[in-house]
């Protein structure tokens, strides 16, 4: 399995909206509503923002949000902050009982 | 609060073993798999299976069967991960992280660096 696919890189301004995409196969995104998000930033453990394609964590605030249409998932995040520069992936559950993960996308706040 | 801690930072030769442990705290530990994390310098996340505290069946991710071993201590709410004949390729930041719905990782260790050098 290979990874999934996202973006490399992302931007956007102060107040902008981005989305950042996943793609996989129908042997995982496309199989099942079980894809999360995650904000990383270097040296701390990854932050839980999606997971069950659109479900935020409780407290989280509502300027992430996800959806997936197919064999892709999206993140959108409205209202970009400063603090939202970090590298994002997604994963999936897989038809085989398995996880995988995006290759990351470095998310840069201008 | 729930908390996952893990073992510190460890340096080994190649070929050698390393056993790294997550402690969880402040819930229940029976009923949420641990799952098992690993970053490479200047790599992304990649996943290397996960454990079932209900049963304690593991289960490997694709090219970590054999040399990686998931193993429990139900009685001290702690889940392990060993690596044996260690490669310089093994040099990463290794996370365990609850899972609360199929790749749901709500709560995560702070991370072990495992540094692979002769």
């Amino acid at each position: 399995q290979s990874a999934l696919t996202q973006p490399a890189s992302v931007s956007g301004s102060p107040g902008q909206s981005i989305t950042i995409s996943c793609t996989g196969t129908s042997s995982d995104v496309g199989a099942y509503d079980y894809v999360s998000w995650y904000q990383h930033h270097p040296g701390k453990a990854p932050k839980l923002m999606i997971y069950d394609v659109s479900n935020r964590p409780s407290g989280l605030s509502n300027r992430f949000s996800g959806s997936k249409s197919g064999n892709t998932a999206s993140l959108t995040i409205s209202g970009l902050q400063a603090e939202d520069e970090a590298d994002y992936y997604c994963t999936s559950y897989t038809n085989s009982d398995t996880v995988i993960f995006g290759g990351g996308t470095k998310l840069t706040v201008l | 609060q729930v908390q996952l801690v893990q073992s510190g930072s460890e340096l080994k030769k190649p070929g050698a073993s390393v056993r790294v442990s997550c402690k969880a705290s402040g819930y229940n530990f029976i009923p949420y798999s641990i799952n098992w994390m690993r970053q490479a310098p200047g790599r992304g996340l990649e996943w290397l299976g996960y454990i079932r505290p209900s049963t304690g069946r593991p289960t490997y991710g694709r090219g970590f069967r054999g040399r990686f071993v998931f193993s429990l201590d139900t009685s001290v709410s702690t889940a392990y991960l060993q690596i044996s004949s260690l490669e310089a390729g093994d040099t990463a930041v290794y996370f365990c992280a609850r899972d609360r719905s199929y790749s749901a990782y709500d709560y995560w260790g702070q991370g072990t660096l495992v540094t692979v050098s002769s």
